[in-house]
């Protein structure tokens, strides 16, 4: 199975921050990856796949980057709503598999 | 408006089955697959498979294969997957999830399942 490393695992931040999560994988997966937001007991929502296409109704500070291993999540600049947990996920093959998740804390 | 929408919690004894209803709804039921995905409350996700709605085949992971039945109902634009022999390893939340368009990603998710396995 294809490995996804995500770091870092938390981040202390602030309102208004510039926030940047990196995923890393094991091979090559050109880019096939989504990155997804879940909140505290919620499901999880899709929020860019392609690595870079934003999907609908997902506001403009988050934007994805990267191909074939590397790949990162940024928020320009965070609002309150956004304080969640982050993960990664490759769908180049079966199985699936995800990130470990980057839980962003308030300061 | 797409919704995906599961049963409720479930409590069960090691040795015996849960079964996870999803019930879906504002898209075209058998054009998209429903993967299953879950995930042991404060951890990370682990993928199990999915189904093919439009045949109702199923493609489980090695180790859920030969525990997991899945059914497709098109009418009631219903997927139930059933877990067997549980153990209390297999306390997790229990999510569905739309497959896009073209099979890849996942789109929209189920509200999940918590199904706790204790003696």
């Amino acid at each position: 199975a294809i490995r996804v490393t995500q770091s870092p695992s938390s981040l202390s931040v602030s309102p208004g921050d510039r926030v940047t999560i990196t995923c890393r994988a094991s091979q090559d997966i050109r880019s096939y990856l989504a990155w997804y937001q879940q909140k505290s007991g919620k499901a999880p929502e899709l929020l860019v796949y392609a690595a870079s296409t934003l999907q609908s109704g997902v506001p403009s500070r988050f934007s994805g980057s990267g191909s074939s291993t590397d790949f990162t999540l940024t928020i320009s600049r965070l609002q309150s709503e956004d304080f969640a947990t982050y993960y990664c996920q490759q769908y180049y093959n079966y199985p699936r598999t995800f990130g470990q998740g980057t839980k962003l804390e308030i300061k | 408006q797409v919704q995906l929408v599961q049963s409720g919690a479930e409590v069960k004894r090691p040795g015996a089955s849960v079964k996870v209803s999803c019930k879906a709804s504002g898209y075209t039921f058998v054009g998209y697959g429903i993967g299953w995905v879950r995930q042991v409350p404060g951890q990370g996700f682990e993928w199990m498979g999915w189904v093919n709605t439009f045949s109702g085949d199923p493609h489980f992971e090695g180790m859920f294969q030969g525990r997991v039945t899945v059914n497709t109902d098109t009418s009631t634009r219903t997927v139930d997957m059933e877990l067997r022999s549980l153990t209390v390893d297999d306390t997790a939340i229990y999510y569905c999830a739309r497959f896009d368009g073209t099979g890849s990603y996942l789109d929209y998710w189920g509200q999940g399942t918590l199904a706790t396995v204790s003696s």
